[in-house]
Order: structure tokens, then sequence, then C-alpha cells
């Protein structure tokens, strides 16, 4: 089944605490990104990445990292967490075209104390 | 820039009407647009797309939506509401040829009364 795969669900984690949020997808689609959802906002892309060991900047990238080693995965990594990373946060996925739509991962709920 | 507004945060419709969700956008060229819908607890999940053609697309679940490059609006539209269409709804643009990903309007969540 195709499909872009998040983990963990959810998460509770102290200010300060580093974590990763992984993305897999296994459809070989080369373009990937991270957007966050909060109310009233929509979703904003955080960062993008264009095929392996090509990312950029997305609308809210501070305190944000990426990495795309391989082209099914794509990492989001919070070094230094803090309250308004607070969010639900969305992995996707999509061909080089780009009049393709693109797959969304279930989403990753994410709290910070 | 580009910018996708949906100027409804919430639209309410009874079962068995028409529904109209909102959407209008502004970018330099010509824009691909979607809608996708956000079930609770779920990723989005994709409805339809306009790249190029009929203005009238026709996508998931009985849904259209029509393109009109003069007012810049992409609204989605369905002749018939079910309770099982209440849902975030959310529309989007890519720049053709654009790297970029997708600009997101900020949702307009549908509830549908039985």
């Amino acid at each position: 089944e195709a499909q872009v795969t998040q983990n963990p669900r959810y998460l509770i984690t102290v200010t300060g605490k580093k974590l990763t949020v992984t993305c897999s997808q296994n459809m070989n689609h080369e373009y990937m990104s991270w957007y966050r959802q909060d109310p009233g906002l929509g979703l904003r892309q955080i960062y993008y990445s264009m095929n392996v060991e090509v990312t950029d900047k997305g609308d809210v990238p501070e305190g944000y990292k990426v990495s795309r080693k391989e082209k099914r995965n794509f990492p989001l990594i919070l070094e230094s967490p803090s309250p308004n990373q607070t969010s639900l946060y969305f992995c996707a996925s999509r061909p080089q075209r780009s009049n393709t739509e693109a797959f969304f991962g279930q989403g990753t709920r994410l709290t910070v104390v | 820039a580009q910018s996708v507004a949906q100027p409804e945060d919430q639209v309410n419709v009874a079962e068995g009407n028409p529904l109209t969700v909102k959407c209008t956008y502004s970018v330099s060229g010509n824009p691909y647009l979607f809608w996708y819908v956000q079930y609770p607890n779920r990723g989005l999940q994709f409805l339809l797309k306009y790249i190029t053609g009929d203005n009238l697309v026709k996508g998931s679940y009985g849904f259209e939506a029509e393109f009109n490059k003069s007012q810049t609006s992409f609204h989605l539209k369905k002749p018939s509401a079910l309770v099982s269409d209440s849902a975030l709804y959310f529309c989007a643009a890519q720049l053709s040829g654009s790297a970029r990903q997708l600009t997101f309007g900020s949702g307009t969540q549908l509830t549908v009364l039985p």
C-alpha cells in the first residue's frame, strides 16, 4: 500500500530535550516536505527536499532541522524544542512533477512543556 | 509570494442542500490548484485538482470545483451534502514549474447538519 508513515503519532516532551520525528514514504517520490498545522493558520511549510541531499527552507524553518540521506526518509529534528513548537506536524511526499498531488502522513501531535 | 485565502472559517449546511467552500488565490503565473480534506485525527486526503483545461473539475466523493481565472477563485462545491462530508477542508496552490511545495489556505470547517 502506498503510504507516508510518521512516527511517533503523539509526543509530549520538555523544553530543550532534542527530539526527532521520522517520516518514510514507499512511493519512490522525489519531493518530501514538512508542515505544521496550527488553528486558524492552516498548514505552513517548515522545510522541503527536492531529492537526496537537497533541502531548503520553507516559510517557518526556525528551530527545526532536516536531513535527506535516503530517498525514502526525511526526518524532522528539533534540537532544543520550545513551547511555541507545540503543534500538529505533517510529512508529505509527491513525485517530481509539480502538477501531482501530495500524499500526507497521519500526523504527529507534539506537545512541549 | 503566493498566497491562498479561505474567507470562511466555518460553513454550516443542512444535509441534502448544496454546499460551497470558497477559495481565492494570489499567484504570479499559472497555478495548479488543489483541494484536500482532513477528517479528525487523520492526515490530509486529496479531493481534486485543477491543472489546465476545463474550468469545472470533478473529484472524489461527488465533489467538484470551479476554476475562475478572472476572479482568481477555486470554490469547492457539492450538489447535495452528506453528514459524512463534515470535515476540515483546505485549498492549496502550487506554482507551475516551481520546486516549492504547496501553499495552503487556513482551512474551512464544514459541518453538515442532519
